[in-house]
């Protein structure tokens, strides 16, 4: 049984480009959420999604950044444009209720914005 | 506003020692409560949880925490500390309504031989 599997591990942007983070749930989880960890902090929620749905978004940044999780495939989070304060480690983490009582978490994404 | 507060930084003790790491919550009711490690370039790591009921926790890799209502705290503990214990420990709660996880800034641990 896999854990949460993100991708890429690593990632380098030059500043106005795109990034997509991928992350694959569990099996059988259909509940994802996605934070940000800056360099020397703790991570900080951005969006919660279940299948095709956007839950709260109420940490995502209100420009620039995106969250889908579709029907097939994984959930995505895409930053357009990026920006040198862009660059962090994004961490995926999944559950399979909505009340989030066991998230387990992807090892992560390091973007780094050149 | 909801908030975890993690006082140290960092803490460094010798292999064998006993190891407190605190945590304090703010928050309109009782949230749950975990604690992750995190070790260098890796995800993180669920060690105990609590939720209700017995507010002493056991988890994983000898590690507990006991929850104290009155002083809002969740301190993690563990009687003798091993060097592969070294790394990042991160404190969280979560409210029922609000589902996502709100972290504390984490405590580097260092281990001494």
């Amino acid at each position: 049984n896999a854990g949460v599997m993100q991708n890429p591990r690593h990632l380098v942007r030059r500043r106005g480009q795109e990034a997509r983070l991928r992350c694959s749930p569990m099996k059988g989880h259909s509940h994802v959420y996605w934070y940000r960890q800056l360099p020397e902090e703790g991570l900080k929620f951005m969006v919660y999604l279940q299948k095709e749905n956007i839950i709260d978004e109420s940490g995502m940044p209100k420009e620039r950044f995106s969250a889908e999780f579709p029907k097939e495939g994984p959930s995505i989070l895409r930053i357009q444009q990026v920006v040198r304060g862009d660059s962090a480690a994004y961490f995926c983490a999944s559950s399979v209720d909505r009340l989030n009582t066991e998230a387990f978490f992807g090892q992560g994404t390091r973007l780094t914005v050149v | 506003a909801q908030s975890v507060t993690q006082p140290d930084i960092h803490i460094t003790v010798s292999e064998g020692a006993s190891l407190e790491l605190r945590c304090n919550y703010s928050y309109g009711a009782t949230p749950y409560l975990f604690w992750y490690v995190q070790s260098p370039g890796q995800g993180l790591q669920l060690l105990l949880k609590y939720f209700s009921g017995d507010t002493l926790v056991q988890g994983i890799k000898g590690f507990e925490a006991e929850f104290k209502r009155s002083q809002s705290s969740f301190n993690l503990r563990k009687p003798s500390v091993h060097w592969s214990d070294a790394a990042e420990y991160f404190c969280a709660a979560s409210s029922g309504s609000a589902r996502q996880l709100t972290f504390g800034s984490g405590t580097q641990l260092t281990v001494l031989p």
